[in-house]
């Protein structure tokens, strides 16, 4: 079946890279995304990487893409304390449904 | 573009009560989705729809959970009678057919059933 799974916490200092984990268990997987949700707020896209790519790098966030051991990773340079947020990971199955599926979060803490 | 509308923003209702959320996705998006958010069970899918069409319901609950999509540019969640375990933040999100088909989500409606 389909599952993706995060680490729940995760807490740096301001100006420190963050680096955010996620595995994912369909190898078919097409497409993996990262959304971020603040307080209050729906999800919001931040970046994905199409399954044949290894790294994409947008600004301060670089993604790797490890498919062989099917994990995923987001880092975000010089982390802010406006990086404060939840982040899922999330793959889109390779069945051809349109459906995502997402992991559980990583509560990210920035400390000034 | 207004993004996805969800209303209302917040509702708090007696349990038994009948209660019904909205949302008005992007338009020419082909697919919508319904969500329920909380600490326990993360995020849960519990509906989507192509071009107005159930496809997977497979999420929704229990019998107390429908929802329509009469058009493409509104659908609605009911949940009937509500019971304070339904106590959630609901999301509806929207993506186009083609592409990258990444969702966009609206800002939720938080539902608390007392």
């Amino acid at each position: 079946g389909e599952d993706v799974e995060q680490s729940l916490f995760l807490s740096v200092r301001e100006g420190d890279s963050s680096v955010i984990n996620c595995t994912y268990t369909d190898s078919s997987s097409t497409y993996l995304y990262w959304y971020k949700q603040e307080p209050g707020a729906g999800l919001q896209l931040l970046t994905y990487i199409f399954s044949n790519m290894d790294m994409k790098q947008d600004q301060r966030l670089t993604v790797l893409l490890n498919k062989k051991d099917k994990h995923l990773s987001l880092r975000i340079a010089d982390t802010q304390t406006g990086d404060s947020a939840i982040y899922f990971c999330a793959e889109r199955p390779g069945s051809g449904f349109q459906k995502l599926v997402f992991g559980t979060g990583t509560r990210l803490l920035v400390s000034p | 573009d207004a993004g996805v509308i969800q209303s209302p923003r917040h509702e708090v209702t007696e349990m038994g009560q009948e209660v019904t959320l909205r949302c008005k996705p992007i338009s020419g998006h082909d697919y919508l989705f319904w969500y329920r958010q909380t600490m326990m069970r993360g995020l849960e899918l519990l509906i989507y729809f192509n071009n107005n069409v159930p496809i997977d319901d497979s999420g929704m609950p229990e019998d107390r959970f429908s929802a329509k999509m009469p058009n493409a540019s509104f659908s609605t969640l009911k949940i009937q009678p509500s019971e304070p375990r339904d106590s959630a933040v609901y999301f509806c999100a929207s993506s186009p057919l083609a592409g990258v088909a990444e969702q966009y989500f609206g800002p939720g409606t938080r539902l608390t059933v007392t």
